[in-house]
């Protein structure tokens, strides 16, 4: 079964600072998701990556994917209070019809 | 209008009651699926369905059914509730997306079983 590993689990950081937040998985999967949810509330989809070395931009997010070593990247640039949310990375195993999700990482941004 | 609607949204029940989650989408899409959601543990597959004859279980199934009435109806039910089925449950939709399949979900339903 394909597992897919966040880090860290827990992020808190200064407005105007930068951090990343890594995703690793454990099987050969060239789709990778990145959704925003915010307490209570459903997941917003952020990115979609859908090659190895895809790398896409909305505001002060970034996020990057390397299909040979597994892993994917979320940066960000500038820290904003609104940014404050959980950030879930999840794989698309199995032929694509099964998703896989990380167990997700709070980020919680000060002022 | 909500692409993706979930009834009810929030819902108490007790132990051994029987319960159903209802999921409704006008996306139009085939794939439709049912996740749970713990605190810490992202989100974990219940069953998912690609049409209305195709039903598959996915990590976490017993203690679960379903039921897919039509393209755009998918159905959780809890046969017998327990305490530990207590979470956050979202049903979710799946389409090809300009190459790629992408995940659109419902608002979700909170179960509390007491």
């Amino acid at each position: 079964e394909l597992k897919v590993e966040q880090n860290p689990l827990f992020l808190s950081m200064q407005e105007g600072k930068n951090y990343t937040i890594y995703c690793n998985y454990s099987t050969t999967s060239d789709r990778l998701y990145w959704y925003r949810q915010d307490p209570g509330k459903s997941l917003e989809s952020l990115f979609v990556l859908l090659s190895n070395g895809a790398v896409k931009q909305e505001g002060r997010l970034m996020a990057s994917l390397d299909t040979k070593a597994r892993l994917s990247t979320l940066h960000i640039t500038a820290a904003v209070h609104d940014l404050s949310a959980t950030y879930f990375c999840a794989v698309a195993g199995d032929n694509f019809n099964k998703f896989y999700f990380g167990s997700g990482t709070k980020l919680n941004v000060k002022p | 209008d909500a692409d993706v609607t979930q009834t009810p949204r929030n819902r108490i029940t007790k132990t051994g009651k029987r319960i159903m989650l209802e999921c409704s989408q006008t996306k139009g899409h085939d794939r439709m699926y049912w996740y749970r959601q713990d605190p810490g543990l992202g989100l974990r597959l219940i069953y998912y369905s690609f049409d209305v004859k195709d039903i598959n279980k996915g990590e976490i199934s017993d203690g679960y059914s379903v039921s897919r009435q039509a393209q755009a109806k998918f159905s959780l039910s809890l046969e017998s509730a327990i305490p530990n089925q207590t979470a956050l449950y979202f049903c979710a939709t799946s389409d090809l997306v300009a190459g790629g399949f992408e995940q659109f979900f419902g608002p979700g339903t909170r179960l509390t079983v007491l």
